[in-house]
């Protein structure tokens, strides 16, 4: 089945800074989502973004389907943006299923 | 609200038991999901349902055994529990299986 790998596992930040989260993935894909899970465990829908580039806030993704990455951007983070950031991908072969990567922890300090 | 919903949030349950849990989602998706997030925080899809017909049967031992009424519910009911199922139980919804919202998580310990 198709490799989701992301990078760096673990991401310590003062509040202020910018930060890119990276997501590789083994095949082509037709579907792929960044998701923030909280401290509290829920799982947030960042983006649906199997293509491009988009923005909400001061989160935004690009993904280049072609050299299979995307990059998750957060500027000026704050407290809040701490927890697990995953990128989810669905394979351009196989059963359609959602792949999660292993996801990058975000701790952001005041 | 619109959302995900299931229930019961917690569940602490001896070894041996059989537990049901719940879902519903009122946005109107077409597709439902069960995942499984282990103590690594590894997440892992179980089941997808899509118009109520299973689509997605991963390799998940056939104590589970997921159940679709209709389109706004997936329900899962687990047999003879292990210690080894304690982990959290997301489900899940999606339109024509593109952006997937997730339900807030049920947290199973078999004791």
């Amino acid at each position: 089945g198709i490799q989701v790998e992301q990078s760096p596992p673990d991401l310590i930040l003062q509040e202020g800074a910018n930060s890119t989260l990276r997501c590789n993935f083994s095949d082509s894909v037709n579907n792929l989502q960044w998701f923030h899970q909280n401290p509290w465990g829920q799982l947030i829908n960042l983006f649906y973004i199997p293509s491009g580039t988009k923005q909400n806030g001061r989160l935004s993704a690009t993904t280049v389907a072609t050299e299979r990455y995307s990059l998750l951007y957060i500027s000026s983070s704050q407290t809040t943006d701490s927890g697990v950031y995953f990128c989810a991908v669905v394979g351009n072969f196989g059963n359609e299923k959602l792949t999660f990567g292993t996801g990058t922890r975000l701790t952001i300090i005041p | 609200d619109t959302a995900v919903s299931q229930t019961p949030k917690y569940l602490v349950t001896q070894m041996g038991n059989d537990k049901s849990i719940k879902c519903e989602q009122n946005l109107g998706h077409d597709t439902m999901y069960w995942y499984k997030q282990d103590s690594k925080k590894f997440l892992k899809i179980m089941f997808s349902y899509n118009n109520k017909e299973l689509i997605i049967n991963e390799t998940v031992p056939n104590r589970f055994s997921p159940k679709s009424p209709d389109k706004a519910h997936l329900n899962l009911h687990i047999n003879s529990l292990e210690l080894g199922d304690s982990a959290v139980y997301f489900c899940a919804s999606s339109h024509h299986r593109a952006r997937v919202t997730f339900g807030s998580g049920t947290r199973l310990t078999v004791v």
